[in-house]
């Protein structure tokens, strides 16, 4: 079974709005992390933020927070004041029985790629 | 700030070839990550080193072989290369003193195309 799903192949938005692409998750392990990597066309892999599962906030970072609903085991990313520079592939990744863990393989999901439009 | 280093960048293989892909780790990282990331697909996990053991595998063909060097560069082999090799592969480094996040930082790939 896929441990992430993304269910939005692409998203489009305008230049200055928000965004939300959508990320589900699946584990049985009550510590695990959450991660969003944006990869642009050039193809290299950039880590935007990450949620633990014991973290009790929300994660931000700058323009990006994670919508984190543990009982729905999703986690969202929103993306605020969208800019042309954010059009990209967004992947959302899991690594189980994180919290002090030092090994682990990332689960990613199939990807969004989101089109920022002027 | 030193980012991870994959070598080469670009690689064009035959068939029934071999191939070697390098890794440098950000400077004290002890972990090595292998992903592979087909046309259009989501990275998948091939393999993983700490302090130069292998520490987890992943869907790794026998025809590939990986291993971790005293410097903690890594390399990944690559045997009788089949069309289906062709991809991304990207190498990622964390630190086992990283924190919480442990997260893991992704060199620019390799991108190897088998003919």
């Amino acid at each position: 079974a896929q441990k992430i799903t993304q269910t939005q192949p692409g998203m489009f938005v305008q230049e200055k709005e928000a965004v939300t692409l959508d990320c589900t998750y699946d584990t049985s392990d009550q510590s695990y992390g959450l991660f969003w990597y944006k990869q642009p066309s050039s193809g290299e892999m950039i880590f935007l933020i990450y949620q633990g599962s014991y973290d009790e906030q929300n994660a931000t970072e700058g323009r990006y927070s994670l919508n984190f609903q543990k009982a729905r085991k999703s986690a969202n990313l929103v993306i605020s004041a969208s800019q042309l520079g954010d059009s990209a592939m967004y992947f959302c990744a899991m690594r189980e029985g994180d919290r002090g863990s030092t090994l682990g393989r990332l689960y990613f999901g199939r990807g969004t790629q989101l089109t920022v439009w002027p | 700030a030193a980012g991870v280093i994959q070598s080469p960048r670009h690689l064009i293989k035959e068939k029934r070839e071999t191939a070697t892909l390098k890794c440098y780790p950000i400077p004290r990282h002890d972990t090595v990550y292998w992903y592979q990331q087909g046309p259009g697909q989501d990275p998948q996990f091939l393999i993983s080193f700490y302090e130069k053991m292998q520490s987890d595998k992943g869907s790794i063909p026998d025809r590939f072989s990986a291993q971790q060097f005293s410097d903690y560069h890594s390399e990944l082999n690559m045997s009788s290369l089949e069309l289906g090799d062709s991809a991304l592969y990207f190498c990622a480094s964390s630190s086992s003193l990283g924190g919480s996040h442990n997260e893991q930082f992704f060199g620019p790939g390799t991108r190897l195309t088998v003919l």
